[in-house]
């Protein structure tokens, strides 16, 4: 019954690697997110998908290019991963409405790239 | 633009005590600020809103917040800690309406001892 769920909860990986990790939501949210916590717990967006557009887009490297196949899916796949990438990721989703977005967030995935 | 300010990356108090987490946000437009919260291993949790109206906002567990525009403030207390209230506390802020993106604070960690 999880809301969001996202997969590995744990990446260990080497440099140059690439490696995906995958989100699903099952609240019938139309927007969907991903962020990254870095170690010193901050939390910043990186992505931000409606109904399968791409709405918001920070400054990330290309490397990182999110996939929405549907609405309830966001995955992230990340090209020739560097030390500097191990970090938390985080998905959340939202329902679109006139109000202040509720993100619902799920556990992460802890990246660490050696 | 948006940006929001955590005063003490810890705070720490006795079972029982006052809880005051600090947070001071800057927005050019009406804000619309909110309080999430970490627990280990886990994504954020939505604590609390506040968008229009009422200025002082109650949330889950026993917490509230109170919005002061003149001090560009939006702290989170609550009464009496409980053990169970430590974990990693998230100030956020939206410029409101539409595909907004949530801006994080650094977060705060409460400790809460016996």
């Amino acid at each position: 019954d999880t809301a969001v769920s996202q997969t590995p909860k744990y990446l260990v990986t080497q440099m140059g690697n690439d490696k995906s990790i995958k989100c699903e939501q099952n609240l019938g949210h139309d927007t969907m997110y991903w962020y990254k916590q870095d170690s010193k717990k901050f939390l910043k967006i990186m992505f931000s998908y409606n109904n399968k557009e791409l709405i918001i887009n920070e400054t990330v490297p290309n490397r990182f290019s999110p996939k929405s196949p549907d609405k309830a899916h966001l995955n992230l796949h990340i090209n020739s991963l560097e030390l500097g990438d191990s970090a938390v990721y985080f998905c959340a989703s939202s329902a679109r409405d006139l109000g202040p977005p509720k993100l619902f967030f799920g556990s992460g995935t802890q990246l660490s790239v050696l | 633009a948006q940006s929001v300010t955590q005063l003490g990356s810890h705070v720490s108090v006795s079972e029982g005590a006052l809880v005051l987490l600090r947070c001071n946000y800057s927005s050019s437009v009406p804000p619309y600020l909110f309080w999430y919260v970490q627990y280990p291993n886990q994504g954020l949790q939505l604590l609390l809103k506040y968008t229009t109206g009422a200025t002082l906002v109650k949330g889950i567990n026993g917490f509230e917040a109170e919005f002061k525009k003149s001090e560009t403030s939006f702290h989170l207390t609550k009464p009496s800690a409980h053990m169970s209230d430590a974990a990693e506390y998230f100030c956020a802020v939206s410029g409101g309406g539409g595909f907004q993106k949530l801006v994080f604070g650094t977060g705060t960690r409460l400790l809460v001892s016996p």
